[in-house]
């Protein structure tokens, strides 16, 4: 499984833009990026998935450089209510996922 | 809307006690999955199962069995509780993947276990 790495925690206020970079410098060819939004006091939830380039819905978006070794998830003008542990997650065919620590995301008025 | 469900938010426990936690899903999803989150620490996968009967180990299966007679239901046992297994306990499940990124897994509201 390839490793990720990314902020511990990171602050902003509402109606800001927040940026979260992943770092996974071995991903491999069949590896998919991932990114799950955990609230206080319940299970994780899928926000967006995606390989190259740019993904976007109606939640984040998702930029993948051409190297693929790192992402960066954007979530454009948070509310208090994005308050969050953001989990970057690497992997392709199989079952397992490595969550990892998080990034803490904190934002306030 | 889909749901998964776990059969208790909160559950104390004392060191020996054998301990059962349930979890049922009512997407029809093949894949079924056992997290504990610890602070710092993140979500650490348990055990996992892909099909009835059919179970792997995660990273930290030491401590912990696992039981998946059926499709919908993946059963999460210690056998002999010990105080370092305080934790919370998430179950998930997700549909086949047949190809591409990891399919999208669906999580319980888990399960808060303290053993005394």
């Amino acid at each position: 499984l390839a490793k990720t790495t990314q902020p511990i925690s990171m602050d902003s206020y509402e109606g800001q833009e927040v940026n979260i970079t992943c770092s996974h410098n071995n991903i491999a060819t069949n590896d998919y990026i991932t990114w799950y939004q955990q609230f206080p006091s319940q299970g994780p939830r899928f926000i967006i998935q995606g390989y190259k380039t740019k993904v976007t819905n109606e939640v984040a978006s998702l930029f993948i450089p051409a190297d693929r070794k790192s992402s960066t998830l954007s979530l454009p003008r948070v509310s208090l209510s994005d308050t969050a542990v953001y989990y970057c997650l690497v992997g392709g065919l199989g079952y397992k996922l490595s969550f990892g620590a998080g990034t803490t995301v904190t934002v306030r008025a | 809307d889909v749901k998964v469900t776990q059969s208790s938010r909160y559950l104390v426990k004392r060191t020996g006690e054998k301990v059962f936690l349930e979890c049922v899903q009512d997407m029809d999803h093949e894949n079924m999955f056992w997290y504990r989150q610890d602070p710092g620490l993140g979500l650490r996968l348990i055990y996992f199962s892909y099909d009835v009967k059919m179970k792997e180990k995660g990273d930290i299966p030491e401590g912990y069995s696992v039981s998946r007679e059926k499709k919908e239901r993946f059963s999460l046992i210690l056998e002999s509780a010990s105080t370092n297994q305080t934790s919370m306990y998430l179950c998930a499940s997700s549909p086949l993947q047949t190809s591409g990124g990891a399919r999208e897994q669906f999580f319980g509201p888990g399960t808060r276990l303290t053993v005394l």
